[in-house]
């Protein structure tokens, strides 16, 4: 079954900086790759999501890059405010032919200092 | 609310005894899913329905744990013979693709909290 790698597993930086979270998956198959972000004693939220078709995906300070080739994608935040603190998931999924369930990483924990 | 909902919010109970878990997903949202999530690791996959369907189960579930989907709605998650180790956050999710072969964004619930005593 698929695997997803997700690192670092903390983060933390000073307001303003730029925050990168990097994740692997295994699964060749897989085609899309939703992000969440999960605040203390919520549920897990989609932040931004890209499909294979696409190499990068920009959402204000949010950006996403996949490597199909590498098999890994990435998460940028810039600019990064103190309410960005919070779990941030990978997850890797696969479509027809395979089983439409997203396979997540651990998380990365993100602190921003002010 | 509109959301997947998940009822209870919390439930402790005595090890070795039986739990019930439901979740109600978004209306018309075809695909539930049943996570697990323990402190400091991401959402583990345990169960997937596809309409009422149960399509696919982890290895992680052991006979203890059964899940339902009647009439593609509402699901349903029993753990029986509770053990401590089942003490977790337990989440719903729900999703709709825009085609059959499509992956979209998975809706989480609250979720609900066991503990095992």
């Amino acid at each position: 079954g698929e695997n997803v790698e997700q690192h670092p597993s903390t983060l933390s930086v000073q307001e303003g900086d730029s925050a990168v979270i990097k994740c692997t998956y295994s699964d060749s198959a897989s085609n899309y790759f939703p992000w969440y972000k999960q605040e203390l004693g919520k549920r897990p939220q989609l932040i931004i999501d890209i499909r294979s078709n696409v190499g990068e995906k920009k959402d204000q300070r949010i950006a996403v890059t996949l490597n199909k080739t590498a098999k890994h994608f990435s998460l940028h935040i810039t600019e990064t405010q103190p309410e960005d603190s919070a779990v941030y998931f990978c997850a890797a999924s696969k479509g027809s032919g395979g089983s439409y369930i997203p396979t997540f990483g651990r998380g990365t924990s993100l602190i921003v200092h002010p | 609310d509109t959301g997947v909902s998940q009822d209870p919010r919390h439930k402790i109970t005595k090890r070795g005894q039986n739990v019930t878990f439901r979740c109600d997903p978004i209306s018309e949202h075809n695909r539930l899913y049943w996570y697990r999530q323990t402190l400091g690791q991401g959402p583990e996959f345990l169960t997937y329905f596809q309409n009422e369907a149960q399509l696919e189960k982890s290895r992680l579930l052991s006979d203890r744990f059964s899940a339902e989907r009647p009439k593609g709605s509402f699901s349903t998650l029993e753990i029986q013979r509770t053990e401590q180790g089942d003490s977790a956050m337990y989440l719903c999710a729900s999703s709709s693709p825009y085609s059959i072969a499509e992956n979209t964004e998975a809706f989480f619930g609250q979720g609900t909290r066991l503990t095992v005593v």
